[in-house]
């Protein structure tokens, strides 16, 4: 069974304070990984998909890499409106298989 | 927007009553997944659907159910409904089981 466990549960900064994300999995084959923000009472907004180790994208102050067992997600110089659930989501080469998410970050960005 | 229209966005009924939720995909996406949402369970997969036809199933209780008309939108139906069915339901859609998903605004459901 697929699996995604995201660490921390919460992480607050500092604006301006960089910090990183972890998303470990455990899939028979990975087919991609996503990355996606949450902002509260609003659905998931896609950010990233990542599709082999070594691969990275970036945009704006957001960084995701990935390994064979899991992807960061690296946040420079964060500002307030950083301020997000981030979850990741991975999905196997079995079959049809849906996405399957973590729990997410909760993160929040103090000025 | 995301593209992907759900309705309503706010529901609140009382326990054993029953009902519907309905979402509109993107334009030419033809598969629509359900997936709910607690504080404590994040977002949980219930079932997919592609071009009208149930593709996948996930932990969705026997007291759910779900079709996708042939103009591709699809509904939730929920019946007898409990305290612990609480939570957000969103609806996203994609191109095919493939690509990655874009999710609706979702309908907060209060069981009262």
């Amino acid at each position: 069974e697929d699996q995604v466990t995201q660490s921390p549960e919460a992480l607050r900064l500092q604006e301006g304070e960089s910090s990183s994300l972890n998303c470990s999995y455990t899939v028979s084959g990975l087919r991609g990984l996503f990355w996606y923000r949450q902002d509260p009472g609003k659905g998931p907004e896609f950010l990233f998909t990542l599709y082999s180790a070594g691969e990275e994208k970036e945009k704006e102050r957001l960084k995701a890499t990935l390994t064979k067992k899991e992807s960061f997600l690296h946040i420079t110089a964060p500002k307030p409106e950083d301020s997000a659930t981030y979850l990741c989501a991975v999905q196997g080469v079995s079959g049809n298989t849906p996405l399957v998410f973590g729990k997410g970050t909760r993160l929040s960005v103090i000025a | 927007d995301s593209g992907v229209t759900q309705t309503p966005k706010h529901l609140i009924t009382a326990t054993g009553q029953r009902v519907t939720l309905r979402c509109s995909p993107r334009s030419g996406d033809l598969s629509v997944y359900w997936y709910q949402q607690s504080l404590d369970q994040g977002l949980q997969f219930l079932i997919q659907y592609y071009n009208g036809e149930e593709r996948a199933k996930g932990n969705i209780l026997e007291r759910f159910s779900a079709q996708q008309f042939p103009d591709l939108h699809s509904e939730l139906n929920l019946s007898s409904l409990e305290l612990g069915d609480s939570a957000l339901y969103f609806c996203a859609s994609s191109v095919d089981y493939s690509t990655g998903y874009t999710f609706g605004s979702g309908t907060r459901l209060t069981v009262v």
